[in-house]
């Protein structure tokens, strides 16, 4: 089993759609939760960063971590083609630790 | 200001050359680290640097990966004897101190023929 799972997708939705992003992971060490978002030939950017367990909102996007259960998700509300991205999972044991396990990503796509 | 510089974006190299990725971090950001992302995985981590100290290389494979962040000029990530399982995008990122990962590198894509 991967420490770390994700759909990979891809996931087409129209636009104004809400779309629920979701990974599981094994290793219950993970504290810090992390979702990232690499357009196509980019590098990830950093869209929310949660601590634990609980909900995290900004704007339109909502992150939610579930320790009991392992699994985290991100909401993105009224969906936009520019947010049409691969979305990164990732997480970590400590605040300042530099090794992320990432999943492989869930490629998104919004219709207009 | 710039962020995160990486190059080549896109690096061609024959079976037994090697490959030298550049990255220039963010002005001021004195920790930089690589990531891999081979086809179909997630990015996996290589090597954590401070200027002219590596500070932890376990991702690293063993043997043919080096990697130096001098006091001055970019990180170099350098691959010797290039195979074709080398092939992947290799991505930098900066910070100022320790965690989380905010900048990543547009990432130099690597294909060995």
């Amino acid at each position: 089993q991967k420490e770390v799972e994700q759909d990979p997708g891809p996931l087409s939705v129209p636009e104004g759609a809400i779309v629920s992003l979701n990974c599981t992971y094994s290793n219950s060490a993970f504290q810090y939760f992390m979702w990232y978002r690499q357009y196509s030939r980019k590098g990830p950017e950093l869209l929310m960063y949660t601590y634990s367990s609980g909900n995290k909102e900004d704007g339109r996007f909502t992150a939610q971590v579930d320790k009991s259960s392992k699994y985290i998700s991100l909401f993105i509300r009224d969906s936009q083609p520019s947010d049409s991205a691969t979305y990164l999972c990732a997480m970590s044991e400590g605040a300042g630790s530099y090794q992320l396990t990432f999943g492989k990503g869930t490629k998104l796509s919004v219709i207009p | 200001n710039a962020g995160v510089m990486q190059n080549p974006r896109h690096l061609v190299r024959r079976r037994g050359q090697e490959a030298r990725l550049r990255c220039s971090p963010v002005k001021g950001h004195s920790h930089v680290y690589w990531y891999r992302q081979l086809p179909e995985e997630g990015l996996k981590f290589m090597v954590y640097l401070q200027k002219e100290n590596i500070i932890d290389e376990s991702g690293m494979p063993k043997e043919r990966f080096s990697a130096e962040f001098p006091k001055e000029g970019p990180s170099i990530l350098r691959i010797q004897q290039v195979v074709r399982g080398d092939s992947a995008a290799y991505f930098c990122a900066s910070s100022l101190d320790r965690g989380p990962l905010s900048f990543f590198g547009q990432g130099t894509r690597l294909t060995v023929v």
